[in-house]
């Protein structure tokens, strides 16, 4: 069955970058949309941006000018990286898988806290 | 963006009983695509419904989706314990894609 899992540090540093994975198992990473969501202590939940497996992406206007999303097929993975972090940042990030645009596998999430 | 508001923000009700939740778009959302997820703690969100109205693989059929345009609900017609959690509804019709406040459903 499609598994996803999301890895990476749990406490980053502000003004640092936040790095995370998402380790796919169950199905092929090509084919399929991939995306990264959040939701932050007390907050409604969040699209940070997707990814088709060709390299094509696409990122929530509130979040572009810090986030990169990119996909290796060889690992059947793909990552997130948010620049310039601040305590606002401090969420749990999921990985999910997109039919289409529409999320409908997800990780369990991991807590990210961006704190000194 | 699509904003969306979903009312109530707590349903206290028991096993048996029917429950209905509501979704408010603050647009229409193109072509209907509205989804709603369960989330219980510590687990991953599950799609339950798709396109408005369509079941995700798995889901009984006492879940049921209905709603167009900026109007959507979900309704369980009849509670059963593992039905308890928190809900979402979220569009994906439209860049960005966003999520409603979520409606929690408790005993």
């Amino acid at each position: 069955q499609v598994q996803l899992q999301e890895s990476g540090p749990g406490l980053v540093k502000p003004s640092e970058t936040l790095s995370l994975t998402c380790t796919v198992s169950g199905v092929s990473i090509r084919d399929y949309y991939w995306s990264w969501i959040r939701q932050p202590p007390g907050k409604r939940l969040e699209w940070i941006g997707n990814i088709y497996y060709s390299g094509s992406t696409n990122y929530n206007p509130s979040l572009q000018s810090r986030v990169t999303i990119s996909a290796d097929t060889s690992k059947n993975e793909f990552s997130l990286k948010l620049g310039s972090v601040t305590p606002a940042d401090t969420a749990v990030y999921y990985c999910s898988r997109g039919a289409g645009w529409l999320p409908d596998y997800w990780g369990q999430g991991t807590l990210v806290t961006v704190s000194s | 963006e699509i904003v969306l508001t979903q009312s109530p923000g707590t349903l206290s009700l028991s096993p048996g009983e029917r429950a209905t939740l509501s979704c408010r778009a603050s647009q229409s959302i193109p072509s209907n695509y509205l989804a709603w997820y369960q989330r219980k703690a510590g687990q991953a969100p599950r799609l339950l419904i798709y396109g408005a109205s369509s079941r995700a693989a798995g889901i009984p059929d006492r879940l049921s989706g209905s709603g167009s345009g900026t109007d959507f609900t979900l309704t369980i017609s009849r509670l059963e314990p593992e039905d308890f959690a928190v809900y979402y509804c979220q569009q994906y019709g439209s860049s960005p894609l966003t999520f409603g406040g979520g409606t929690k459903v408790e005993i």
